[in-house]
């Protein structure tokens, strides 16, 4: 199994242009979520999905899009960047929403928009 | 609100010392407890969990971590440091599936980093 990745592992925006980060997970995981890592901020929630066609918000989810036509896909989309959105994005999986299941990690990726 | 405080954002030991990184929850119900690390440019590895069986919680590498209720602590510990051991460590709690899908809640992390 490859288990989460992503895709790409960086990427520099300019300020405006939208993109979307790719996840897919090979474990046959229900749930899916998106973080984003900031310095000193650990990691917060920005969508979460508990099954295909099914998303919904998390901590931080303005400037951000979704969507789960699969169970092995969750695509992160950036609608206009700003600046703000530099950050380093994480996609995790875990088997359930129940609060015992582990969440695995991809590698991550690094977005720096100017 | 459930929330989780890690105290010290750096933390620096020497090889073969005991390693401690502190974590404390808050939180209203039982607490599903986590520590994860990363490793520089990695994404994050489960370390142990705790989810209301023993308190005593042992995990991969030698690492292990205590929960204590009367203290809301689940801190990290390791008797004897390597330099592999470095990196950042993040405690978090997961929210039951009812509240907003069984969320992560993280800790703001704390960076080890191991002397010679």
């Amino acid at each position: 199994n490859a288990g989460v990745t992503q895709t790409p592992k960086f990427q520099v925006l300019k300020t405006g242009q939208s993109m979307t980060l790719q996840c897919a997970q090979d474990m046959n995981h229900e749930y899916m979520s998106w973080y984003r890592q900031d310095p000193g901020m650990g990691l917060r929630l920005i969508h979460y999905s508990v099954g295909a066609g099914i998303t919904d918000q998390g901590e931080v989810p303005n400037g951000y899009n979704v969507s789960r036509s699969t169970t092995e896909d969750f695509p992160l989309r950036l609608l206009s960047a700003a600046p703000s959105q530099t950050s380093v994005y994480f996609c995790a999986s875990s088997y359930s929403s129940r609060p015992t299941t582990e969440q695995y990690f991809g590698p991550g990726t690094r977005l720096t928009v100017t | 609100a459930q929330s989780v405080t890690q105290l010290g954002s750096h933390v620096s030991v020497s090889e073969g010392a005991l390693v401690l990184l502190r974590c404390n929850y808050s939180s209203s119900v039982p607490p599903y407890l986590f520590w994860y690390v990363q490793y520089p440019n990695q994404g994050l590895q489960l370390l142990l969990k705790y989810t209301s069986a023993a308190t005593l919680v042992k995990g991969i590498n030698g690492f292990e971590a205590e929960f204590k209720k009367s203290e809301t602590s689940f801190h990290l510990t390791k008797p004897s440091a390597h330099m592999s051991d470095a990196a950042e460590y993040f405690c978090a709690v997961r929210l039951a599936e009812n509240n907003q899908g069984g969320k992560l809640i993280f800790g703001q992390g704390t960076e080890l980093s191991v002397k010679p």
